[in-house]
């Protein structure tokens, strides 16, 4: 099955600077890429997806790469700030299969 | 839109019984997941139920089970709790066609 791999675990930046979490997913077939965000006391919630025909996305201070060759994907968030302090998730699935497969997290920290 | 809800948020049982949580997904939305989050294995797929058909399976014993109503709420039971069954159960709901996944708030269990 797939496999998904995250790197780092903690993540401390200074307010303002970039912060980059990067995974590696197993499965070729491997299609949807989501990145979730998950506060404390909260569910995950959904900040930017990718599918394998696109190579980058951005949505404002967000954006995600995807090299399908590597089998790689990152999240990138440009000037951060202390609302972004979260874990962070990626996952991948294969279209017409709901089974998200998770990495294992990023706790990332905004220092003031 | 509401979003996905679910129901009890917090629940303390004791080893050996039962426990049922509900969720309620998304208006229109058909399909419904639910995966258990603990500190040690981290986000894990359960089962996925559309149209009252489970349509995939984790890799869990067979006293997790769930099922679908009419309406797409979904219900999970697990039988003789045990202890490694405190976790945090989340639901996600997607509509027709679409992989992205919305994330309830999670119901948290606690096994005595």
């Amino acid at each position: 099955g797939e496999n998904v791999e995250q790197h780092p675990s903690t993540l401390s930046v200074q307010e303002g600077d970039s912060a980059v979490i990067k995974c590696t997913y197993s499965d070729s077939a491997s299609n949807y890429f989501p990145w979730y965000k998950q506060e404390l006391g909260k569910g995950p919630q959904l900040i930017i997806d990718i599918r394998s025909n696109v190579g980058e996305k951005k949505d404002q201070r967000i954006a995600v790469t995807l090299n399908k060759t590597a089998k790689h994907f990152s999240l990138h968030i440009t000037e951060t700030q202390p609302e972004d302090s979260a874990v962070y998730f990626c996952a991948a699935s294969t279209q017409g299969n709901e089974k998200l497969t998770f990495g294992t997290g990023t706790r990332l920290t905004i220092i003031p | 839109k509401a979003g996905v809800t679910q129901t009890p948020r917090y629940l303390i049982k004791t080893r050996g019984q039962q426990v049922t949580l509900s969720c309620s997904p998304i208006s229109g939305h058909r399909s419904v997941s639910w995966y258990q989050q603990t500190p040690g294995q981290g986000l894990q797929f359960l089962f996925e139920y559309f149209s009252e058909t489970q349509r995939n399976k984790g890799n869990f014993p067979g006293r997790f089970s769930g099922r679908q109503f009419s309406n797409s709420r979904s219900e999970m039971n697990v039988s003789t709790l045990e202890l490694g069954d405190s976790a945090l159960y989340l639901c996600a709901s997607s509509s027709p066609g679409q992989e992205t996944q919305y994330f309830g708030p999670g119901t948290r269990l606690l096994v005595l």
